[in-house]
C-alpha cells in the first residue's frame, strides 16, 4: 500500500516534447512537493503546494507547472523539454501531526531522460 | 541569501562506530526550518527530521540524534553504533519558516559508508 506513488518511473522523450509526471498520496497530507535531483545528485525543491498556496522556487523555468486536481494529487507538467531537464524528479507529501512532529514521505522518483 | 554547507563530502566508518555529519547554515531569517534527509544507494529519499528554529532542544530517535546549535548555526546529525544499512547520502536543508519546505536550500550531501 504505497503512501506516495508517482508514475512513470522512467521517462525517455525527445527535446521539445511536452510531458507529465503524476503523483498521488493516500496519506491525507495537506502539502505536496516536487523536487529535482540532477546528475550530480544535487537536490532542489521546485514547488510546494497545499490547498491554499502554491510556492514556486524562482529558479524553476515557467515551462514547469504543477497541477493539483485535488488534495491527493500533484502532477508535474513540463513543456518544451530541454536536455537540461534530464534528472530524477521526486514527489513528496507532508503533514505536521498533532504532537508537532512532521511526517513526510517521498515517491520512488521518476528518471526523466531528454534526448 | 540562504546557504547550507555540508563540509564532509564523504565519511567512511566501521560498523558500530558513532559518526557525526555536520551541517552549517546561513540565513538572515529569524525563524526557519532545518531538515535532514537520507538517500540510500537504492535511490529513494527518506525524510528524517524537521526542526523549527525556535526549538533548540536536541532530539533523539533511536540511534539517530540531532544537535541544533543556533549560536554556531549548526544542525549536526549523529548516528550511534552505525550499521551497514546507514550507508547513504545524507542531505541537510534550510527553509524560510513562512514557506515551510517550499523554499528549501539543500546542502550538497555527505556520503556515509559504513563498512562491516
Amino acid at each position: 500500500d504505497t503512501a506516495v506513488s508517482q508514475t512513470p518511473k522512467y521517462l525517455v522523450t525527445q527535446m521539445g516534447n511536452d510531458k507529465s509526471i503524476k503523483c498521488e498520496q493516500n496519506l491525507g497530507h495537506d502539502t505536496m512537493y516536487w523536487y529535482k535531483q540532477d546528475s550530480k545528485k544535487f537536490l532542489k525543491i521546485m514547488f510546494s503546494y497545499n490547498n491554499k498556496e502554491l510556492i514556486i522556487n524562482e529558479t524553476v523555468p515557467n515551462r514547469f507547472s504543477p497541477k493539483s486536481p485535488d488534495k491527493a494529487h500533484l502532477n508535474l507538467h513540463i513543456n518544451s523539454l530541454e536536455l537540461g531537464d534530464s534528472a530524477v524528479y521526486f514527489c513528496a507529501s507532508s503533514q505536521v501531526k498533532g504532537n508537532g512532529k512532521t511526517e513526510a514521505f517521498f515517491g520512488q522518483g521518476t528518471r526523466l531522460t531528454v534526448v | 541569501a540562504q546557504k547550507v554547507t555540508q563540509a564532509q563530502t564523504e565519511i567512511s566508518v566501521v560498523e558500530k562506530e558513532d559518526v557525526t555529519l555536520d551541517c552549517v547554515y546561513e540565513t538572515r531569517d529569524t525563524t526557519y526550518y532545518l531538515f535532514w534527509y537520507k538517500q540510500p544507494p537504492s535511490g529513494e529519499l527518506v525524510f528524517l527530521i524537521r526542526r523549527n528554529s525556535f526549538d533548540e532542544q536536541n532530539e533523539i530517535s533511536g540511534r539517530y540524534s540531532w544537535n541544533f546549535q543556533k549560536s554556531t548555526s549548526s544542525f549536526n546529525f549523529t548516528i550511534t553504533a552505525s550499521q551497514v544499512v546507514d550507508s547513504a547520502v545524507y542531505f541537510c536543508a534550510l527553509s524560510e519558516a513562512m514557506r515551510d519546505a517550499g523554499k528549501s536550500t539543500f546542502g550538497d550531501g555527505t556520503t556515509l559508508t559504513v563498512k562491516p
